[in-house]
């Protein structure tokens, strides 16, 4: 079936490092990926996408770029602010007869400290 | 626009108990998920709605039902509540089929159900 792993956390930088939290995928067809975050105590709410190979999602500085040949989708970012600490979790999607369903992995947790 | 909003917020249960969780949206979305959170489980989906009147299982469906007889509501009940059952449960919904965003969820803020 399909499915998603990403690095197991939790992860910890200093304000200004670089981030980097690896995500493959193993999918049947031809999914879209997603990266969410999770701030403590809230829902999950969407921080970028991609739709198709080659594409780079990207928000508030994070990126993600859409490799095919890889099967990966890693989130980056230049410099993680405190106010970045939060759960991440990497889904992909696949249309199913009109619509979609995410599957999921299993978050990776970021602490950012001064 | 309140988006996805979920009562209640959290809640206490003894093992037997019932209860029903209420997710509504105002987006006027098709579609509606339920999702429960674990630690190091990720989400995984319960059961799903493609429209009013219309539910489907997801990944761990067994002791959960649904219903769907407003469009904007999505309910989430447990008949016989079990400490398996402790967890944070979402509601998330998404746009109608052939819309660019069909594939993007818009979630809640979650309810804390503890069972003892």
């Amino acid at each position: 079936g399909d499915s998603v792993t990403q690095m197991e956390g939790p992860v910890t930088l200093s304000e200004e490092a670089f981030l980097t939290i690896n995500c493959t995928y193993t999918a049947t067809g031809y999914p879209s990926l997603f990266w969410y975050v999770q701030y403590p105590g809230e829902g999950l709410q969407l921080l970028l996408k991609a739709t198709k190979a080659d594409d780079k999602g990207s928000n508030k500085g994070f990126e993600a770029t859409y490799r095919k040949e890889t099967t990966s989708f890693h989130l980056e970012k230049g410099s993680v602010q405190v106010s970045d600490s939060a759960v991440y979790f990497c889904a992909l999607s696949l249309l199913d007869s009109g619509y979609s369903t995410l599957t999921f992995g299993k978050g990776t947790m970021l602490l950012v400290s001064p | 626009n309140a988006g996805v909003t979920q009562t209640p917020k959290f809640r206490v249960l003894k093992t037997g108990q019932s209860m029903t969780l209420l997710c509504a949206q105002d987006m006027n979305h098709e579609y509606m998920y339920w999702y429960r959170q674990d630690p190091g489980m990720g989400l995984r989906l319960i059961h799903y709605s493609v429209g009013e009147g219309t539910t489907a299982k997801g990944e761990v469906p067994d002791g959960y039902n649904v219903s769907r007889l407003k469009k904007q509501n999505f309910l989430l009940g447990l008949e016989s509540a079990a400490p398996s059952q402790t967890s944070v449960y979402f509601c998330a919904s998404s746009p109608p089929a052939r819309t660019a965003s069909t594939d993007t969820q818009y979630f809640g803020p979650g309810t804390r159900l503890t069972v003892l």
